[in-house]
């Protein structure tokens, strides 16, 4: 089971930078890493997905280092609305990577204040 | 697409009573999830099918839980008989096999 770690919750101010780290030790090698977002009342959605080095869409960035024992989640320039709930994972059934359980867990609240 | 379809958006049942709560995947999706999220849990992963097989169901907490997926547009996950415990929030979810999986609006279960 690749587990993830998270911080439980992260305070940031309109404008800033927001760095969230995961760490997945136990990273498997054909495992990817996943972060989702989770706005109050809503199912999570995604937001980005790598395997190694960095990756970059519309909405974030994520970094992950050679070893892909950590990642991390970088949203430029936050506003109020990226206050959420934000996941990261690692492995997927639908590449045989990890065919078993995919672990959300509680994930990293980031409030974002004015 | 309409997206992952749940229903209903909030039930409220007594204790003892049987809950069936309903999914229908995005087309074309080969992958169904059941999660259901609580406070104090998170998010938690119940059982997963591929061609609506089930493929792991470990997290499913106890017998008293059961999920089906008798064809690829439609999957129930039941409890029978609910407790207060159960109380949480359900989500179904599908994916292709890309990893991305797309969540539905939940479901919010309350057992008194």
């Amino acid at each position: 089971l690749a587990k993830t770690t998270q911080p439980i919750s992260m305070d940031s101010y309109e404008g800033q930078e927001v760095n969230i780290t995961c760490s997945h030790n136990n990273i498997a090698t054909n495992d990817y890493i996943t972060w989702y977002q989770q706005f109050p009342s809503q199912g999570p959605r995604f937001i980005i997905q790598g395997y190694k080095t960095k990756v970059t869409n519309e909405v974030a960035s994520l970094f992950i280092p050679a070893d892909r024992k950590s990642s991390t989640l970088s949203l430029p320039r936050v506003s109020l609305s990226d206050t959420a709930v934000y996941y990261c994972l690692v492995g997927g059934a639908g590449r045989g990577s990890t065919l078993g359980r995919l672990y959300f867990g509680r994930g990293t609240q980031l409030t974002v204040w004015p | 697409d309409a997206g992952v379809i749940q229903s209903p958006r909030h039930e409220v049942t007594e204790m003892g009573q049987e809950v069936t709560l309903r999914c229908k995947p995005i087309s074309g999706h080969d992958y169904l999830f059941w999660y259901r999220q609580t406070m104090m849990r998170g998010l938690e992963l119940l059982i997963y099918f591929n061609n609506n097989v089930p493929i792991d169901d470990s997290g499913m907490p106890e017998d008293r839980f059961s999920a089906k997926m008798p064809n690829a547009s439609f999957s129930t996950l039941k409890i029978q008989p609910s407790e207060p415990r159960d109380s949480a929030v359900y989500f179904c979810a599908s994916s292709k096999s890309t990893d991305t999986q797309y969540f539905g609006p939940g479901t919010r279960l309350t057992v008194l």
